[in-house]
């Protein structure tokens, strides 16, 4: 089963700190989305990213956030300078887009990187 | 207003009984998924099961099974012979419209303890 998958699993950063997720769709996925989920809350939305441009964001995702896909595999979330509130679990999200999975598009989640701000 | 409402913040029942978690959603799309996914205490977001609005049959997997009302808005997950494993944190979920970059949208979820 083709997974999505997200690095580090658990990073802990000193407040101020740039910090960069990491997370490597399934391979013939096409939008890209990032979630966050603070400790004991529901999950929200931040991002959706297609064909090298942000789709939408929320209002939570701002000028401290940013999104880039570097490569062909990689697609990565940067928190520019860290602050307590950060601290939350970040899920990575993939679909493929496809009509012959419609309205599903193979949406796939990973296994999230527990970010931790000291 | 809330696209995804969970009522029940949390749940206990015996093991081997079945469950039945609450999920009605806000619409006004005609095309949209709806998602159950199963949160346990290490931290994933596992899939357990999706329901189409324009699938006529009720999903199921395993002893997953989705109790789908469409005029009145609801999405039900039943938990078959619950086993101490299903203890976690569950949520449901949508994705409306007919975008293929359209995001899904969670309810606050509903933790479920089973007792031994």
């Amino acid at each position: 089963e083709p997974e999505v998958t997200q690095t580090p699993s658990h990073q802990v950063t000193q407040m101020g700190q740039e910090v960069i997720l990491r997370c490597v769709p399934i391979s013939n996925h096409l939008y890209f989305y990032w979630y966050r989920q603070i400790l004991g809350q529901k999950v929200e939305f931040l991002v959706s990213f297609y064909n090298n441009e942000i789709s939408e964001k929320s209002e939570i995702f701002d000028d401290q956030f940013s999104v880039e896909r570097p490569d062909g595999s990689n697609f990565t979330l940067k928190i520019r300078s860290t602050k307590l509130e950060d601290s939350a679990m970040y899920f990575c999200a993939s679909s493929d887009g496809d009509t012959n999975t419609f309205p599903n598009y193979g949406y796939t989640f990973g296994s999230g990187t527990r970010l931790t701000v000291v | 207003a809330q696209k995804i409402t969970q009522t029940q913040p949390g749940m206990f029942v015996q093991e081997k009984e079945a469950v039945t978690l609450d999920c009605t959603y806000d619409t006004s799309d005609q095309s949209y998924g709806l998602f159950w996914y199963k949160q346990p205490s290490s931290g994933e977001m596992i899939f357990l099961i999706y329901q189409g609005s324009y699938d006529e049959q009720n999903a199921t997997e395993g002893r997953y099974s989705l109790n789908f009302q469409k005029a009145r808005k609801s999405a039900n997950l039943v938990i078959s012979a619950s086993q101490l494993g299903d203890s976690a944190m569950y949520f449901c979920a949508m994705r409306e419209g007919r975008n293929r970059d359209d995001k899904i949208i969670f309810g606050k979820g509903t933790r479920l303890h089973i007792l031994p």
